[in-house]
């Protein structure tokens, strides 16, 4: 089974200063999609970025970047420029390819606070 | 925009009551999902529906059941509300997947806002 680690179960930043969000997942399988999702103080799960485990071109959507290491099996999330609106909880997850329509595993969250 | 609603925000229930937790989705999405979260624990799968009267289990299903007779609604239900199901409760849906042929969808999960469910 595959299985999503985040080891910060907090993160504060400087609001306009860049930070970084770590996940590392374990799998036996060499084709997966990775996800960042948001979830504001107002609850509902919102998808941040994706990335497909067979491209090596990192994703990015305008000031979130991902940082895949493959061979590592990493998957950080890099939010610049930070703003009052980025504050949530971050969660990380793991979808194996091709594999039936089984949910997302997820990382067990990073609460994310920013500093005015 | 897909949009996932979940009838009930708050519940406050007790010990013992059937309790029902609905879903609907408007992007006649195939796959839904019903995950429960809690602090430090992250999200669990509790059942998920491949399509119409199909489930399966997920990680967590003891104390649960589902029901799909309609494509665009997704029931949770538990039978008799004990105190370590007080929790928030996060319905989803997704297109099919995995992709064949080019169809299909990218594995993106849409959620709705959340059910905090709390029993006395």
């Amino acid at each position: 089974a595959q299985t999503v680690t985040q080891s910060q179960p907090e993160m504060s930043v400087q609001e306009a200063e860049t930070v970084t969000l770590s996940c590392t997942y374990d799998t036996s399988e060499s084709d997966y999609y990775l996800f960042w999702y948001k979830q504001p103080p107002s609850r509902q799960m919102i998808l941040v970025i994706r990335q497909e485990a067979y491209k090596q071109q990192n994703a990015t959507e305008n000031r979130f970047s991902v940082n895949f290491q493959k061979a590592a099996k990493s998957f950080s999330l890099k939010i610049s420029d930070s703003q009052l609106g980025d504050a949530a909880m971050y969660f990380c997850a793991f979808l194996e390819s091709g594999g039936g329509a089984d949910g997302l595993t997820f990382g067990k969250g990073t609460h994310l606070i920013i500093q005015p | 925009d897909v949009k996932v609603t979940q009838s009930s925000r708050y519940l406050v229930k007790r010990t013992g009551e059937k309790v029902f937790l609905e879903c609907v989705q408007d992007m006649d999405h195939e796959n839904m999902f019903w995950y429960r979260q809690d602090p430090g624990l992250g999200l669990r799968l509790i059942y998920f529906s491949y399509d119409v009267k199909m489930k399966e289990k997920g990680d967590i299903p003891e104390g649960y059941s589902v029901s799909r007779e309609k494509k665009e609604r997704f029931s949770l239900i538990l039978e008799s509300a004990s105190t370590n199901q007080t929790s928030m409760y996060l319905c989803a849906s997704r297109r099919f997947y995995p992709t064949t042929g080019g169809l299909g969808g990218t594995g993106e999960l849409f959620f709705g806002e959340g059910s905090r469910l709390t029993v006395l």
